[in-house]
């Protein structure tokens, strides 16, 4: 069965840190990755995903994230948080085939920005 | 403009009284899926659907009930709440296939005393 761990629940940064925030999934086979992220009352948004082709993939609001097979992981990075970042994010995996529309999220990170 | 809509929005009631959130969207998706969110645990599945009167139990489907009589709609029952219920639930769309077309309902905070 597929499962994402996120290992950081909270995270608290101040503005122009940078950011990593790290996933791993366990899933031997094809995955698709996703971050969403859900802003104070909001309901959650597509921030980037991971289908096939370069690693490294570039999301909405000068997000990233690196998908690395072996080691199970899609950490999301940003090089300098704004206080406006602060929210939920979460991790998720699909596994293309049968489930194909089934995506399984993380616990979440919840990140604080520090003005 | 593409939503995923539901109601109520903030919900308290008592233990045993039968109630229904319902879920709509006005994109023709054909896939439908209800999540609850807890603290530390993530959003977790509780049914879904493929397609009308295509329905599947998620992660975590007990005390819950749900039904696709039309594309649009997609209504999560709960007919015997209990406080373990309490929650905050999303509704979501998506074309099926395609998770990343998934959009998500505004939520439903629903409290049992």
């Amino acid at each position: 069965a597929q499962s994402v761990s996120q290992h950081n629940h909270h995270v608290i940064l101040s503005e122009a840190a940078s950011l990593e925030l790290g996933c791993n999934y366990s899933y031997g086979g094809t995955v698709n990755l996703f971050w969403y992220v859900q802003y104070p009352g909001q309901h959650l948004q597509l921030l980037l995903k991971y289908f096939s082709g370069d690693p490294l993939v570039k999301g909405i609001k000068g997000f990233e994230a690196e998908f690395i097979k072996s080691k199970f992981s899609f950490n999301l990075r940003k090089p300098s948080v704004q206080w406006s970042d602060t929210a939920e994010y979460f991790c998720a995996v699909n596994a293309p085939g049968s489930s194909a529309s089934k995506i399984i999220f993380g616990s979440g990170t919840r990140l604080s920005i520090r003005p | 403009e593409a939503q995923v809509t539901q109601n109520p929005r903030y919900l308290i009631t008592v233990t045993g009284k039968k109630l229904t959130v319902t879920c709509s969207q006005n994109m023709n998706h054909e896939y439908m899926s209800w999540y609850r969110q807890d603290p530390g645990l993530g959003l977790r599945q509780i049914y879904y659907s493929m397609n009308v009167e295509v329905t599947d139990k998620g992660d975590v489907p007990e005390g819950y009930k749900v039904s696709r009589k039309e594309k649009r709609n997609f209504p999560l029952i709960l007919e015997s709440p209990s406080p373990n219920q309490t929650s905050l639930y999303f509704c979501a769309s998506s074309i099926a296939g395609y998770p990343d077309t998934q959009y998500f309902g505004p939520g439903t905070r629903l409290t049992v005393l």
